[in-house]
């Protein structure tokens, strides 16, 4: 399993767009890099999975550069609802462990 | 409507009292899987279940007990809890070879377990 390394925390204002950066050297071929959100006492929810180049959703951008060793993601005009502890996972989407890291804290300030 | 339920929400217990906190997922998943979450470590896989009968063991299964005796169902065994197994567990389930592609994790509310 690739393992992967993100920022412990990170600061913004409301209206900002925050980047949140993964680095995963490890990456195999079949890997898929997936972000989940979560919020205290709740359990993590998928966000936005990506496999190369850019991904895009109602929530979220994921940018993966051509060499697959690091991922971004991206959050337009966060507010304070954003506030909450993004994973950023790395491995296969069919039936294998994942496994979550510590997660990069992210507060958004008004 | 697809969800993932565990029982019970809140425990307090007493060291060495055998306790089970139950999963069920309603999503007909082959994948399920039990996490830890304490503050500083983030989330860690205790056990997870590739399908019926088939367990195997994540980072930190010691003191934890799982059976998977059909599909639905996953639930989390304490033999004699310890004041270290004081935690929030979550239960996840996954559906790896179904249409969605992503291969998405779906969580429980989670547990919140206290020994004292």
């Amino acid at each position: 399993l690739a393992k992967t390394t993100q920022p412990i925390s990170m600061d913004s204002y409301e209206g900002q767009e925050v980047n949140i950066t993964c680095s995963h050297n490890n990456i195999a071929t079949n890997d898929y890099i997936t972000w989940y959100q979560q919020f205290p006492s709740q359990g993590p929810r998928f966000i936005i999975q990506g496999y190369k180049t850019k991904v895009t959703n109602e929530v979220a951008s994921l940018f993966i550069p051509a060499d697959r060793k690091s991922s971004t993601l991206s959050l337009p005009r966060v507010s304070l609802s954003d506030t909450a502890v993004y994973y950023c996972l790395v491995g296969e989407t069919g039936n294998t462990p994942l496994v979550f890291g510590k997660g990069t804290r992210l507060s958004v300030i008004a | 409507e697809a969800q993932v339920t565990q029982n019970p929400r809140y425990l307090i217990t007493v060291t060495g009292k055998k306790l089970t906190v139950t999963c069920s997922q309603n999503m007909n998943h082959e994948y399920m899987s039990w996490y830890r979450q304490d503050p500083g470590l983030g989330l860690r896989q205790i056990y997870y279940s590739m399908n019926v009968e088939v367990t195997d063991k994540g980072d930190v299964p010691e003191g934890y007990k799982v059976s998977r005796k059909e599909k639905r169902n996953f639930p989390l065994i304490l033999e004699s809890p310890s004041p270290n197994q004081t935690s929030l567990y979550f239960c996840a389930s996954r559906d790896p070879s179904g249409l969605a592609d992503t291969g998405e994790l779906f969580f429980g509310e989670g547990s919140r377990l206290t020994v004292l």
